[in-house]
């Protein structure tokens, strides 16, 4: 059974700081990682799609790295904003269905001006 | 445009009342989820449809009952609410080849009084 941690849990920071964002999962038999924001009151916005073939994936000041040997994905933000304070979560299909995700338990990041 | 877009936005009844949730996602997707998220915002995957057909039912009570009117919606109809209903229930799309990311509407707020 595919079990996802995330830590810090909560994370507060002043703008600028780089920051990285960790998520643990138990199998690494994965197909890909997700890694999601959440605004209070609003949905998931999807921000990186890591396929199991690939280290990891870029997308402006966010860097997303995959280790499926040590179970393992960070998200590195980069010169954070205030923008960026949310809950970011990870996700991974499960093996025994791959589009049912598995969500971790998410890291609450605040960043202040 | 939205992408997913769920109604109601916010649902306050009555324990014992039936309700329904409408999902309509835009992305020409094949794939649509319902999500639960609890209080302490553990997100879990509820039910999944392809194509209008039914592949992913988890342990959820019967008195949930989807119901995919074509590839476009997923509507949820709860029967007999409980005190315990009380979440937020995200519906979500994705296309499922190629393990393409699922994108998210901006949950329904369930409160049961």
């Amino acid at each position: 059974k595919q079990e996802v941690t995330q830590i810090p849990a909560a994370l507060s920071v002043p703008e600028g700081e780089n920051l990285v964002l960790n998520c643990s999962f138990t199998d690494s038999a994965i197909y890909n990682l997700q890694w999601f924001r959440q605004d209070p009151g609003k949905g998931l916005t999807s921000l990186l799609l890591i396929q199991s073939s690939q280290r990891e994936q870029t997308s402006g000041r966010l860097n997303a790295s995959l280790d499926k040997s040590s179970g393992r994905s960070t998200l590195y933000i980069a010169a954070s904003q205030p923008g960026d304070s949310a809950t970011y979560l990870c996700a991974l299909p499960m093996n025994t269905g791959f589009q049912k995700l598995v969500f971790g338990t998410g890291t609450r990041l605040l960043v202040s001006p | 445009d939205t992408a997913v877009s769920q109604t109601p936005k916010y649902l306050v009844t009555q324990m014992g009342n039936d309700k329904s949730i409408k999902c309509e996602q835009n992305l020409g997707h094949d794939t649509m989820y319902w999500y639960k998220q609890d209080s302490k915002k553990f997100l879990k995957i509820m039910f999944s449809y392809n194509n209008k057909e039914l592949i992913i039912n988890e342990t959820v009570p019967n008195r949930f009952s989807p119901k995919s009117p074509d590839k476009a919606h997923l509507n949820l109809h709860i029967n007999s609410l409980e005190l315990g209903d009380s979440a937020v229930y995200f519906c979500a799309s994705s296309q499922l080849a190629g393990h393409q990311p699922q994108h998210f509407g901006d949950g329904t707020r369930l409160s049961i009084l």
